[in-house]
């Protein structure tokens, strides 16, 4: 239990254009969702968590006109990538938390590798 | 300021040898502490938590984890590490109070010797 996917799993985009990734939580509900970004050899930063039916809370230094999420339904999340460029070229993983508290375990996804032309 | 530090890069021992993995933590209320594998290709995998309790948490694979507060130390340990077992390791604190989120240390790479 407590599936986490993402899609696409890779993807190459031109300078300038906008890609959309997908969170979906399998088998479980997801009350909350929270999408990192890893660099290589780094570790995982948080860039913004999502509550179903509200908006995205981003974190410092994230900007939220760039990386637009939404959390629609308890089971999707979704993060566009706007107008990217090859900075933006990274890993971005997304978890799911069925609940809002410390005590509800985040479960990952498999990340979707972004490269940027 | 919340921080996890994990003061390994990479660490490397043979098939059968035992393994201990680093980390320390700073924050200023009760830690949620948490153990990830993350192999290529698959999401991280929890591999053991702890908030209270036992001090000594078991999880799976055979990993266990201790959690000393005077150190502000929460070490990942298995006795007898396998080939499979070579992956990245991250150490995690979930914070109790204001925003809840999770704070990674930089990961721990682990390379495993036949």
């Amino acid at each position: 239990g407590a599936v986490v996917s993402q899609h696409p799993s890779w993807v190459i985009c031109k300078s300038g254009t906008s890609v959309k990734i997908e969170c979906r939580s399998l088998d479980f509900q997801a009350t909350t969702m929270f999408w990192y970004r890893q660099f290589p050899k780094q570790s995982l930063m948080l860039m913004a968590t999502s509550n179903e039916g509200s908006k995205a809370t981003y974190e410092q230094g994230v900007e939220k006109d760039k990386f637009l999420i939404n959390h629609a339904s308890l089971t999707l999340s979704t993060l566009t990538v706007t107008s990217a460029h090859p900075e933006d070229s990274s890993f971005y993983i997304c978890s799911a938390s069925s609940g809002r508290v410390y005590t509800d375990t985040q479960y990952f996804g498999p990340g979707t590798r972004l490269t940027v032309l | 300021a919340q921080s996890v530090t994990q003061p390994d890069i990479h660490i490397t021992v043979s098939e059968g040898a035992s393994l201990e993995l680093r980390c320390n933590y700073s924050y200023g209320a009760t830690p949620y502490l948490f153990w990830y594998v993350q192999s290529p290709g698959q999401g991280l995998q929890l591999l053991l938590k702890y908030f209270s309790g036992d001090t000594l948490v078991q999880g799976i694979k055979g990993f266990e984890a201790e959690f000393k507060r005077s150190q502000s130390s929460f070490n990942l340990r298995k006795p007898s590490v396998h080939w499979s077992d070579a992956a990245e390791y991250f150490c995690a604190v979930g914070t109790t109070s204001g925003t809840y989120k999770y704070i990674f240390g930089t990961g721990t790479r682990l390379k495993v010797l036949a």
